[in-house]
């Protein structure tokens, strides 16, 4: 079976970069999502990455995956009061008919 | 701008009552799936759809049921609710991707209390 686990909480403070990590345990993992929930909202998709990549970097996030190690994090530099959120990671198998399998979530608090 | 929508945003209601959470999408996709969330933040699969006149449960188990008549709309019903379905009720939808990417477009949540 799959597991994806995440560290419950983090900490930082405004332009600090934030690195959230994530592991998971099936290696067949397709792609991998993160995704931010701010409070009493529903999930929006940050960005996600390929199996077959090691990195991907958009703006302010920097994707980093390690398939040896089943580990995936999420780095975001100068990071903001607005960046306060859980952040999901969420791993798929493939692209047919299988629903995507979320971490526990990390609550980012970001101190001024 | 939301493309799925939730309704209602919060429900208070009775034990014993009988309850719809409806969503809509208007993309147009052929997934659709309903997600419990824990207090603690955890995201549990109790409903899944691909397509018109399919559902299938998910991971959790759960009392209510779904359908799904048409594409846009995927309801979910608790016939008899309890104070152990109060949650968060959160609903999504993707669709089938050449390049495989299957990001989910989420709604707003329903947050149901049962007193």
């Amino acid at each position: 079976g799959e597991d994806v686990e995440q560290s419950l909480f983090l900490s930082v403070r405004e332009g600090d970069s934030s690195v959230i990590n994530c592991t998971y345990t099936d290696s067949s993992s397709t792609y991998l999502y993160w995704y931010k929930q701010e409070p009493g909202a529903g999930l929006q998709l940050l960005t996600y990455i390929f199996s077959n990549m090691d990195m991907k970097q958009d703006q302010r996030l920097t994707v980093l995956l390690n398939k040896k190690d089943k580990h995936l994090s999420l780095r975001i530099a100068d990071t903001q009061t607005g960046d306060s959120a859980i952040y999901f990671c969420a791993e798929s198998m493939d692209t047919g008919r299988r629903a995507l399998t979320f971490g526990s979530g990390t609550r980012l608090q970001v101190q001024p | 701008e939301a493309d799925i929508y939730q309704t209602p945003r919060y429900l208070v209601i009775g034990t014993g009552k009988k309850i719809t959470l409806e969503c809509s999408q208007t993309m147009g996709h052929d997934k659709m799936y309903w997600y419990q969330q824990d207090p603690g933040m955890e995201l549990h699969l109790i409903h899944y759809s691909y397509g018109v006149n399919s559902t299938e449960k998910g991971d959790l188990s759960s009392e209510s049921t779904v359908s799904r008549i048409r594409t846009e709309h995927f309801p979910l019903t608790l016939e008899s609710a309890r104070p152990s379905h109060t949650s968060q009720y959160l609903c999504a939808s993707s669709e089938y991707s050449v390049q495989g990417q299957d990001g989910y477009t989420f709604g707003s949540g329903t947050r149901l209390t049962v007193v």
